[in-house]
């Protein structure tokens, strides 16, 4: 099992190009979750998804995009990119809703926009 | 919204020192989850807890759930290098759909 595969692991932008940010999960977890992780600010929640088809805002939504048209894939999209999107971004799935069942995470994109 | 505090936000000890890093949530929890994240790694799973007043032991590591279910801690006997990295904390909201992460806490541990 490969888990959470997040793809790519760096990447570089320039402000207003726009991007996706890829994540695969072999687990059939029903839950699926992006978060942005910022130095101080712990994990802040993007967006989350409970099942394909079904998507929903979290915390700090704006300038993100994401759709969930299988169960086992979750992308991220930047509309247009801006600094204040420079962060690391780990996305997350669990068996069912979060509350109670672990979260396996990927191993996170590093993404700087200039 | 939800709010989920942790403290302190660094922690600095000597090898053999105890660690504790405490967490605080503005409403009551259904439950609480622990995570560690290594430099450069992503976070990782430790524990859940869910009853009120749970304690739980994972070797050195105690963790412990408040009676009212609002607050959360965990303590590190004997640190040894191999416990440095940030530790967080995180709980759902009331319909389990979203799931907060305290700011965590970062432990430098020398040797």
């Amino acid at each position: 099992n490969a888990g959470v595969t997040q793809t790519p692991k760096f990447q570089v932008l320039k402000t207003g190009q726009s991007m996706t940010l890829q994540c695969a999960q072999d687990m059939n977890h029903e839950y699926m979750s992006w978060y942005r992780q910022d130095p101080g600010m712990g994990l802040r929640l993007i967006h989350y998804s409970v099942g394909a088809g079904i998507t929903d805002q979290g915390e700090v939504p704006n300038g993100y995009n994401v759709s969930r048209s299988t169960t086992e894939d979750f992308p991220l999209r930047l509309l247009s990119a801006a600094p204040s999107q420079t962060s690391v971004y780990f996305c997350a799935s669990s068996y069912a809703g979060t509350g109670d069942t672990e979260a396996f995470f990927g191993q996170g994109t590093r993404l700087t926009v200039v | 919204g939800q709010q989920v505090m942790q403290i302190p936000q660094y922690q600095h000890v000597q090898e053999g020192e105890d660690f504790t890093t405490y967490c605080n949530s503005s409403t009551t929890l259904s439950n609480i989850q622990w995570y560690k994240q290594r430099p450069g790694g992503h976070p990782v799973f430790l524990i859940q807890l869910v009853k009120s007043g749970e304690v739980k032991k994972q070797k050195r590591l105690t963790f412990q759930f408040g009676e009212a279910k609002k607050n959360s801690s965990l303590h590190i006997t004997a640190t040894q290098t191999t416990d440095v990295g940030t530790y967080f904390c995180a709980g759902p909201e009331y319909n389990f759909n979203k799931f907060y992460f305290g700011s965590g806490t970062k432990l430098n541990v020398k040797p």
